[in-house]
């Protein structure tokens, strides 16, 4: 069974802080891994990853993924109350491409 | 503008009682999928469907029932056999094929409460 395991599950930090949010896998068979964030009900996409070593980056936030270890991380520089939200990580199939396994997600929230 | 529209989008219903989740998108996404949520947790697929008129079962498909008659439309109904139903359902779509299959696009929830 796939499996998707993120850490921590929840996170305080004041603003301009950074942040690290942690995923790792066990999958039969890898297809892609994306990020999302879910502030209030419908998740929107971040980055989708299919190789490693190459940093996806958008503004402050950048994200790597390590296929030998089975990991990703999802940094957040210089954090904005903006940014509190949940942090889904999900890892798509290979043999039902679209068909994705989520993790618990990632709470994080930012103090003024 | 192009998206997933969910309705309702709060819902009560009695023990025993049937209940369909509308989910329309006017993407032109040929997959749709039913993710259940429930507090603190992440997402659970229900089912899914790639092409009109087939889909397949999730991780927790008992209790549900889906069909997709139309590329549009994707309704999911949670059925008195479903033991907690209570939870927020959350409808997605992506391509079918390409590099960015895994790319989920979701509506905005529904959140079904059983009195």
């Amino acid at each position: 069974e796939d499996k998707v395991v993120q850490s921590p599950l929840s996170l305080v930090v004041h603003e301009g802080d950074t942040v690290t949010l942690n995923c790792s896998y066990e999958v039969t068979n890898f297809r892609s891994l994306l990020w999302y964030k879910q502030e209030k009900k419908a998740p929107t996409f971040l980055f989708m990853l299919t190789s490693s070593g190459i940093e996806k980056k958008s503004g402050r936030l950048s994200s790597i993924l390590d296929k030998k270890e089975l990991f990703s991380i999802l940094n957040i520089t210089a954090t904005q109350t903006g940014d509190s939200a949940v942090y889904l990580c999900a890892v798509e199939e290979g043999t039902n491409a679209g068909k994705s396994t989520f993790g618990d997600g990632t709470t994080l929230t930012v103090k003024p | 503008d192009g998206g997933i529209t969910q309705s309702p989008k709060y819902l009560f219903r009695k023990e025993g009682q049937n209940v369909t989740l509308s989910c329309e998108q006017n993407l032109n996404h040929d997959a749709m999928y039913w993710y259940r949520q429930d507090p603190g947790q992440g997402l659970r697929l229900i089912y899914y469907s790639q092409i009109v008129n087939d889909f397949q079962k999730g991780d927790i498909a008992e209790g549900y029932s889906v069909s997709r008659e139309k590329k549009e439309s994707f309704p999911l109904t949670v059925t008195s056999a479903q033991k907690n139903p209570t939870a927020f359902y959350l409808c997605a779509s992506s391509t079918a094929g390409g590099p960015r299959t895994g790319e989920l696009f979701f509506g905005e929830g529904s959140r079904l409460t059983v009195l």
